[in-house]
């Protein structure tokens, strides 16, 4: 399976600024996926990040406030702009090798604090 | 929507004993694919045992088995001879058979008592 390089590992941001976490997968993966676990919550879909064309959004996440790259099969990132403390969240990245196969692998997530 | 509840918030066990955590799920699709996943204070997610809908079969993957009961919508993981290192958050999560996004439980934080 794939090994992801999620970074940083944590951070403190002022409300107003953004922040940019990379992932970095270790092999090409078709699909790379970017989840918020807010505290003592579940994991939520933000987008699925497409490589060369806009990201997917899920319901209740839009490009302004999480922007969203893949340059290549390896590598992407997540921003999230405009920060408040109700973003203060882990974010995790999620890769698969093939879509529809079933080798998922996540990162050890991005925990940001917002104050 | 597919909706994952997790009833049990935190769970332990002794050491060397058995434990069972609960998980119940929503769906109008006939197949599709059941997980527990397994996060550590590292917050690496870690894929404990799958089951896909189709398989009668419960899974098991060591001292980590299922009960799957596809007509209640359950799916629950027994972990047997618990050990120190299996104390984290343990999250169920669905996911369609042609569909590449989980649905994730809230979680279960399981202690081991030594």
């Amino acid at each position: 399976s794939a090994v992801i390089s999620q970074k940083p590992s944590r951070d403190i941001c002022q409300r107003g600024t953004s922040l940019t976490i990379q992932c970095q997968v270790d092999s090409q993966v078709t699909m790379m996926f970017w989840y918020r676990q807010q505290p003592g919550q579940s994991l939520t879909l933000i987008a699925t990040a497409n490589q060369g064309s806009e990201a997917t959004y899920e319901s209740g996440f839009v490009i302004d406030k999480f922007p969203i790259s893949r340059p290549n099969l390896t590598f992407s990132t997540l921003t999230v702009s405009n920060m408040s403390p109700e973003d203060s969240s882990i974010y995790l990245c999620s890769v698969v090798m093939f879509a529809g196969g079933d080798g998922y692998t996540f990162g050890s997530g991005t925990r940001l604090t917002v104050v | 929507a597919q909706t994952v509840t997790q009833s049990q918030p935190e769970m332990s066990v002794q050491e060397a004993e058995t434990v069972t955590l609960s998980c119940t799920y929503d769906t109008s699709e006939s197949d599709y694919y059941l997980f527990w996943y397994k996060q550590p204070p590292s917050r690496q997610m870690i894929l404990v045992i799958r089951q896909e809908a189709y398989k009668q079969q419960n899974a098991t993957e060591n001292r980590f088995s299922v009960n799957f009961q596809k007509a209640a919508k359950s799916f629950s993981l027994k972990i047997s001879d618990s050990q120190l290192g299996d104390a984290a958050m343990y999250f169920c999560a669905y996911r369609r058979l042609t569909g590449n996004q989980f649905y994730f439980g809230t979680g279960t934080s399981l202690t081991v008592i030594p």
